[in-house]
């Protein structure tokens, strides 16, 4: 079953703070967050494993909510190169804690960010 | 982290022919995966790629219509079949990252006329 992303979409000036939502109806192993530009092909920021973790890559981090099945994606101080398209993907895994291996994507969040 | 070398980049096609995407990794992999990218949407697998085993389909993707092969750890095909104007997408393999996560193809655009 698909992640459900929100916003869909988003709009910022430079500088300026987002935060990106995935939630799930089912009981994840992981979570997963990857930006897309244009005409390219989706790129890894980070993966979240189930924990509470929070993860960080440069101004952009992450948080795993197991319990809730959520995960939120928190830009701050964007730049330009920050537009894109994200989408978290999200990883089941048995009671046993063993991962199905294999990925679900939300329907993405579009983010401009403008000068 | 690996790196995959996906062709072609993009084709157009005639309805029911058929179109073989390559994706060779620089590593070994044990898994590979196909996904379709259909214009403005988001990722959907089509199905994962062992070596030495048949490929395991998602709900509403068939062998018959998407075949793959895996001839060995480093490189797999996809080849769609019969092609129908609803099969204009983007496709891409994937493969896992060695610390998490997973990497990409560059795509194959497809556009079946």
């Amino acid at each position: 079953q698909q992640p459900v992303q929100s916003p869909q979409a988003v709009i910022l000036r430079e500088g300026e703070d987002a935060v990106i939502n995935c939630s799930s109806s089912k009981a994840l192993y992981s979570v997963h967050w990857y930006r897309q530009k244009h005409g390219e092909a989706p790129v890894f920021l980070m993966i979240l494993l189930k924990g509470g973790e929070q993860k960080g890559h440069e101004k952009i981090s992450a948080s795993f909510n197991e319990k809730k099945q959520q995960s939120s994606l928190y830009l701050t101080a964007s730049q330009l190169s920050y537009s894109g398209t994200y989408f978290c993907g999200t990883e089941g895994g048995n009671a046993g804690g063993t991962s199905y291996g294999k990925l679900t994507f939300g329907q993405g969040t579009i983010l401009t960010v403008h000068p | 982290s690996a790196v995959i070398s996906q062709k072609p980049s993009r084709d157009i096609c005639q309805r029911g022919t058929s179109l073989t995407i390559q994706c060779q990794v620089d590593s070994q992999v044990t898994m590979m995966f196909w996904y379709r990218q259909q214009p403005g949407q988001s990722l959907t697998l089509i199905a994962t790629a062992n070596q030495g085993s048949e490929a395991t389909y998602e709900s509403g993707f068939v062998i018959d219509k998407f075949p793959i092969s895996r001839p060995n750890l480093t490189f797999s095909t996809l080849t769609v079949s019969n092609m129908s104007p609803e099969d204009s997408s983007i496709y891409l393999c994937s493969v896992d990252r060695v610390r998490g996560g997973y990497t990409f193809g560059s795509g194959t655009r497809l556009t079946v006329v």
